[in-house]
């Protein structure tokens, strides 16, 4: 079955860092551009990040510089590291597929969402 | 960055009525690289159309999308209850940033 899974939110202090893993299964995460997508309360979606297959990233201007997206292979997990946390940084963190090989396109399938809030 | 406006914000109809769906970008959407979601509370969003008139695996007849350039259109036919939801544009051009749309919101009248 095709599947992500992510972990990784919490509570964690302005200024502080987490790392937010996707665990993918049946499909490997370096064929295809995978990417997040945030949602803070109440609110909309918002694209965060893009890896492509072949490596390179891309980033929102709200996360750039202090986020960094990456993938492990041999684990089959894409990861997000998120430096500086600031309060407008809360929000649920979806990953997800780009759904072509090696092309944009549209996100096909979705993880359930990790929950980050960022509080003193 | 391409700006994408969905409206009404909120549309109330009824089961078995149609619904009408507009997001208009602040510039040409390249290649009709435009999607539509479905996203109900608590879940994550689920892909209905892709390339601006496609539909997604699995997803019913009834959901239907059109447009090109800056005007795109989602078409639910015929409301059926599982349908009151949240929906969102998104835009996937060949270069990010990549950008979603505010949402409209179909709820039961």
């Amino acid at each position: 079955e095709v599947q992500l899974v992510e972990s990784g939110g919490g509570l964690v202090q302005p200024g502080g860092s987490l790392r937010l893993s996707c665990a993918a299964s049946g499909f490997p995460v370096n064929g295809h551009y995978m990417t997040w997508v945030r949602q803070a309360p109440g609110k909309g979606l918002e694209w965060v990040s893009v890896i492509y297959t072949g490596g390179s990233t891309y980033y929102a201007d709200s996360v750039k510089g202090r986020f960094t997206i990456s993938r492990d292979n041999s684990k089959n997990t894409l990861y997000l590291q998120m430096n500086s946390l600031r309060a407008e940084d809360t929000a649920v963190y979806f990953c997800a597929r780009v759904r072509a090989e090696l092309r944009v396109d549209a996100f096909d399938i979705w993880g359930q969402g990790t929950m980050v809030t960022v509080s003193s | 960055e391409i700006v994408l406006t969905q409206s009404p914000g909120t549309l109330s109809l009824s089961p078995g009525e149609r619904a009408t769906l507009s997001c208009r970008a602040s510039q040409s959407v390249s290649s009709s690289y435009l999607a539509w979601y479905q996203q109900k509370p608590g879940q994550a969003p689920r892909l209905l159309i892709y390339g601006a008139s496609s539909r997604a695996t699995g997803i019913p007849d009834r959901f239907s999308g059109s447009g090109s350039g800056t005007d795109f259109t989602l078409t639910i036919r015929r409301l059926e209850p599982e349908d009151f939801a949240v929906y969102y544009c998104h835009q996937y051009g060949s270069s990010p940033p990549w950008t979603f749309g505010q949402g409209t919101k179909v709820e039961i009248k």
